[in-house]
């Protein structure tokens, strides 16, 4: 079983959509995560970080963390073109050692 | 606060030769992490550094070392590429104290093994 799982897609939605992008994982004890995107041909850029269960929304991004099920999302609102890229779930295991899902490739469609 | 910097930008070597990649962190920032994106494996830890010293590692063949400076800076060496060494080489820093906090990468380092 891979450390961290996720939808690789592609995921298409039109403009205007809700985007939910799913990420599991597998070691309890981790306690940051972070969604990241990555256009093509670019370095990964931090979305969102979130520590506790629950959810944490920053203007068109919610994360949402459930420690109990292992699973953390991102959903994003109002989907815009500009939106389109790779969307990689992260989770620090130890000492700044994270671990990163294969990635979920976003394309939303005007 | 101006952000990672990674140079070179883009490098071509032959097998067998070895390379040194270099990595600024943001100013304040203590903790460096190195990772390896390839189409095929994703992104992969290497190592952390913290403080001068190697925190973490993650499960690479001892081609790859590391090291940092007393101010921040780190340096990455692979010797005796192999053609698969061929990724995008991203370092990424972070305060370090917890060990857990939000990390910032930089453009990265495009290496190219001919």
């Amino acid at each position: 079983q891979k450390e961290v799982e996720q939808n690789s897609g592609p995921l298409s939605v039109p403009e205007g959509a809700i985007a939910s992008l799913n990420c599991t994982y597998s070691d309890r004890v981790s306690q940051s995560f972070f969604w990241y995107r990555q256009y093509s041909g670019k370095s990964p850029e931090l979305i969102m970080s979130i520590y506790s269960n629950g959810d944490k929304e920053d203007g068109r991004f919610t994360a949402q963390l459930n420690k109990a099920s292992q699973y953390v999302s991102l959903l994003i609102r109002d989907s815009q073109p500009s939106d389109s890229a790779t969307y990689l779930c992260a989770v620090n295991i130890d000492n700044n050692d994270m671990r990163f899902g294969a990635g979920t490739r976003l394309t939303v469609k005007p | 606060k101006a952000g990672v910097t990674q140079t070179p930008r883009y490098l071509i070597k032959t097998r067998g030769q070895q390379v040194t990649l270099s990595c600024s962190p943001i100013s304040g920032h203590r903790s460096v992490s190195w990772y390896q994106q390839t189409p095929g494996q994703g992104l992969q830890f290497l190592f952390e550094y913290f403080s001068e010293t190697q925190r973490n590692k993650g499960n690479f063949p001892g081609r790859f070392s590391g090291r940092q400076f007393s101010n921040s800076r780190s340096e990455m060496n692979v010797s005796t590429l192999e053609l698969g060494d061929s990724a995008l080489y991203l370092c990424a820093s972070s305060p370090g104290t917890s060990g857990k906090e939000t990390q910032y990468f930089g453009p990265g380092t495009r290496l190219l093994v001919l």
